[in-house]
């Protein structure tokens, strides 16, 4: 069964660095989704993607948040200058189409921010 | 207003047994409504939409009141295997399809 994939499982960074997490969504998916997780705490949304462009995002992603796509497969969020606070788990999910579908989440990475 | 709530629990039963969930929302144009699984520190899976006229998938039935913005979720038979947080969850349909979760319910199921 296709599945989403993401690396690194765990990620520990110093505060003010930069850290990029990797997704490889399923192959046949269009739209693609970050949330977070802190850790005791309720699923939160991030980011939507489709089309090469963000479709929406939260107030928590703010410019030290960015997305990109950059092949056919991977999918990537960058936190420019990490925070104590941005300590959570990600997870990356994607869709085959909007509304209706089931978005399938990947196992999540877990970053740690000292 | 929390966007959707869920009690949090746990709720603690022996094996065999029957167990309700509920939750509220407070966006009226939500369209589209599910539970989620989440075993600790793993990721949130599917267990079921959830319709207007209900719906049921072997021990689950989940039923939606769009009038109340209330959705429930009923588990029969409970396995050790059901321990787990449930999320409640609600899609607005918006241009981003973004999922908006709740609290999570956390079931823990005796032998």
């Amino acid at each position: 069964e296709p599945e989403v994939t993401q690396t690194p499982s765990h990620q520990v960074t110093q505060m003010g660095q930069e850290v990029i997490l990797r997704c490889v969504p399923i192959s046949n998916h269009l739209y693609f989704y970050w949330y977070r997780q802190i850790l005791g705490q309720k699923v939160e949304f991030l980011v939507s993607f489709y089309n090469n462009e963000i479709s929406e995002k939260s107030e928590i992603f703010d410019d030290q948040f960015s997305v990109e796509r950059p092949d056919g497969s991977n999918f990537t969020l960058k936190i420019r200058s990490t925070k104590l606070e941005d300590s959570a788990m990600y997870f990356c999910a994607s869709t085959k189409g909007r509304s209706y579908n089931e978005q399938f989440f990947g196992p999540g990475t877990r970053l740690t921010v000292l | 207003r929390k966007e959707v709530e869920q009690d949090p629990g746990p709720f603690n039963v022996p094996e065999g047994a029957t167990v309700a969930f509920n939750c509220t929302y407070s966006n009226s144009a939500s369209q589209s409504f599910f539970w989620y699984r989440q075993d600790c520190r793993k990721e949130p899976k599917l267990l079921m939409s959830v319709y207007s006229s209900g719906n049921e998938d072997g021990r689950f039935t989940a039923q939606l009141n769009r009038a109340s913005q209330y959705i429930s979720l009923l588990i029969r038979d409970s396995k050790l295997s059901d321990s787990a947080t449930y999320l409640c969850v609600v899609n607005h349909d918006n241009a981003g399809n973004m999922l908006t979760f709740g609290g999570g319910t956390r079931l823990m199921v005796k032998p």
